[in-house]
């Protein structure tokens, strides 16, 4: 099956401590997105990568960072720079930047 | 300020009727896309439109350039639309998201 997968659903987490976050496609898409989604607000775009081994930054990028050494795959990892990392985070790909997105179904993270 | 901005904020319709939500930009764009999420926080992409008009079943999306807006529609509504729609624009590398509707759809 095609499609887009995000891991783990749940993740619970320390104050201070890193952690990285999954995205996993094989839709064979170039373009590929982190967004933060938080209770009232619309999706804020972190990072987006329009190739392999080429990121930019989103609105939000402060406290965040990415990779993208394969096509397939675009981990991002909250630093304990980020004020306030409790949130719910979607990874996206598309074919082309502004092309269709399509959602891998979420990370839900809480920072105890 | 948003650059995007729906309405209503919440809209709760009995089953049947016929359902429109709107969007408005300030921006130009290269493309406009309408999300839906589901309660689980699962979203999928039902449209995404340049010009004109689009139909997809019971849904409708229509987008005016000029006048920077954009409706989606919903004919015939059923609880399974019960979901919260999200309008996205696309400028350059610039992508800018509405704070979403929420529709309830009533038995």
């Amino acid at each position: 099956d095609g499609g887009i997968t995000q891991s783990p659903k749940y993740l619970f987490r320390k104050e201070g401590q890193n952690v990285t976050l999954s995205c996993e496609q094989n839709l064979n898409h170039d373009a590929m997105y982190w967004y933060r989604q938080d209770p009232g607000q619309g999706l804020r775009l972190i990072y987006y990568s329009q190739i392999v081994n080429d990121f930019q930054k989103g609105d939000i990028a402060e406290g965040y960072s990415v990779s993208r050494e394969k096509k397939e795959s675009f981990p991002l990892t909250v630093t304990s720079a980020q004020k306030n990392p409790t949130a719910f985070y979607l990874c996206a790909s598309s074919l082309r930047l502004s092309d269709t997105q399509y959602f891998g179904p979420g990370t839900r993270l809480t920072v105890l | 300020k948003n650059e995007v901005e729906q309405s209503p904020q919440n809209l709760t319709a009995q089953e049947g009727e016929f359902i429109t939500i709107n969007c408005s930009y300030s921006v130009g764009i290269s493309a406009l896309h309408w999300l839906q999420q589901h309660p689980g926080g699962g979203i999928v992409s039902l449209f995404m439109l340049s010009s004109g008009k689009k139909k997809h079943g019971r849904l409708i999306a229509t987008i005016n350039i000029q006048e920077k807006h954009s409706s989606l529609h919903i004919t015939a509504s059923h609880p399974r639309d019960s979901a919260v729609y999200i309008c996205a624009v696309v400028t350059g590398n610039q992508f800018y998201f509405g704070t979403g509707t929420s529709l309830t759809v009533i038995p």
